[in-house]
């Protein structure tokens, strides 16, 4: 079974610096598919970023950006220039896409992130 | 907005009493999947609907049960509540085909077994 690990249960940044939110997953598929979820007070749980395990280039939106490591099964994700508003619980996730049955994401334990101003 | 829909947004009820929990996809979405969240256990995978039918089960208690309707909402209905059993409850959806493996989340119920 897919397994995903989330090793520091809280972090804290400056506001304006940067930070790298680490995560490590064990899977024998080839292809399959890894996010971070972002879950502020409001309890939403918002996507952040996604990454194919086909493409070898890191996937980036605005201030955030993973690196990918894929022989090591590796996940990490770097937010720059911190906001006030990243402040949230952060989750690691894998998905086979629908291989084997089910496109279900199995998630890590999550990692408290604090913005200190 | 993730455009999925979930009712109540906070439940409180007793022991050993039934609730039932409700889930409106995203518009034309056929997959329904349901997550605990407590503290301990973080987002577990309870179970997962495609067009009315299971497709994937997870970590579903017996006393739990779920199903989809011919109009794609879905249902997890909890019964015999145990105290355990408090927890964010989340709804997400999914296409099917086409799909980018990210799943939609709702905002989930809260329910509070006392």
């Amino acid at each position: 079974a897919q397994t995903v690990t989330q090793s520091q249960p809280e972090m804290s940044v400056q506001e304006a610096e940067t930070v790298t939110l680490s995560c490590t997953y064990d899977t024998s598929e080839s292809d399959y598919y890894l996010f971070w979820y972002k879950q502020p007070p409001s309890r939403q749980m918002i996507l952040v970023i996604r990454q194919e395990a086909y493409k070898q280039q890191n996937a980036t939106e605005n201030r955030f950006s993973v690196n990918f490591q894929k022989a090591a099964k590796s996940f990490s994700l770097k937010i720059s220039d911190s906001q006030l508003g990243d402040a949230a619980m952060y989750f690691c996730a894998y998905s086979a896409g629908g291989q084997g049955g089910s496109e279900k994401l199995v998630f890590g334990k999550g990692m408290k992130l604090t913005v200190n101003p | 907005d993730s455009g999925v829909t979930q009712t109540p947004k906070h439940l409180i009820t007793a022991t050993g009493q039934r609730v039932t929990l409700r889930c409106s996809p995203r518009s034309g979405d056929l997959s329904v999947y349901w997550y605990q969240q407590s503290l301990d256990q973080g987002l577990q995978f309870l179970i997962q609907y495609y067009n009315g039918e299971e497709r994937a089960k997870g970590n579903i208690l017996e006393r739990f049960s779920a199903q989809q309707f011919p109009d794609l909402h879905s249902e997890l209905n909890l019964s015999s509540l145990e105290l355990g059993d408090s927890a964010l409850y989340f709804c997400a959806s999914s296409p099917r085909f086409g799909s980018t493996g990210e799943l939609f989340f709702g905002e989930g119920s809260r329910l509070t077994v006392l």
